[in-house]
């Protein structure tokens, strides 16, 4: 069955510390994939999305995500992480009209 | 503005009594879709819909049911309620081409505790 999975539960990382956030799929097909962030109490937001092409995308908010096919991969980075990127993280895929979405990342932010 | 509302925001309820919440999005968008959010589970599409009087299934569509009589509303009803419905429900939009192509808009969410 096709699935989209974020290994990591929780990361924790120092404001100014390089972020990556790890997602893998199960598709036969190359997906469509796409990362949203949701602050606490809100709803999600599109950080950014991969259909084809440029393996290497630019979201906002300064992130980016790379697919890689051979290791079923989309993993979202960022250089230098602020203090309000703290969120939950979600990862997820659409197949025909369908959406799937990760468990999600819950990212926490230290001084 | 544009934006996708949800009402009620907050609803405590008792098992068995049948109960609806709303969704309403001004951005004339095709598509609409209902989630759940549950912890360790992510969100787990219920039933979508392509356009009015097109609707469908997601991955969870138990106890579940849904109407698009109109573009802009997509109303999510829960006939009789259990326990195991308790969750974060959230809808949301999708111009044309569906999920598929484009970012869904969020609305703000609504948490239902069922008693």
């Amino acid at each position: 069955a096709q699935s989209v999975t974020q290994p990591d539960i929780h990361i924790t990382v120092s404001e100014g510390a390089s972020l990556e956030l790890r997602c893998n799929y199960s598709y036969g097909a190359t997906p469509y994939l796409f990362w949203y962030v949701q602050s606490p109490g809100q709803g999600l937001q599109l950080l950014l999305k991969y259909f084809s092409g440029d393996t290497l995308v630019q979201g906002i908010k300064g992130f980016e995500a790379e697919f890689k096919r051979s290791q079923s991969s989309f993993n979202l980075r960022k250089p230098s992480v602020h203090w309000s990127d703290a969120a939950e993280y979600f990862c997820a895929f659409t197949e025909g009209n369908q959406f799937y979405f990760g468990t999600g990342t819950s990212l926490t932010v230290i001084p | 503005e544009a934006q996708v509302t949800q009402n009620p925001r907050y609803l405590i309820t008792v098992t068995g009594k049948k109960l609806t919440v709303t969704c309403s999005q001004n951005m004339n968008h095709e598509y609409m879709s209902w989630y759940r959010q549950d912890p360790g589970l992510g969100l787990r599409q219920i039933y979508y819909s392509m356009n009015v009087e097109v609707t469908d299934k997601g991955d969870v569509p138990e106890g579940y049911k849904v109407s698009r009589k109109e573009k802009r509303n997509f109303p999510l009803i829960l006939e009789s309620p259990s326990p195991n419905q308790t969750s974060l429900y959230f809808c949301a939009s999708s111009p044309v081409g569906g999920a598929l192509y484009n970012e869904q808009f969020f609305g703000p969410g609504t948490r239902l505790t069922v008693l």
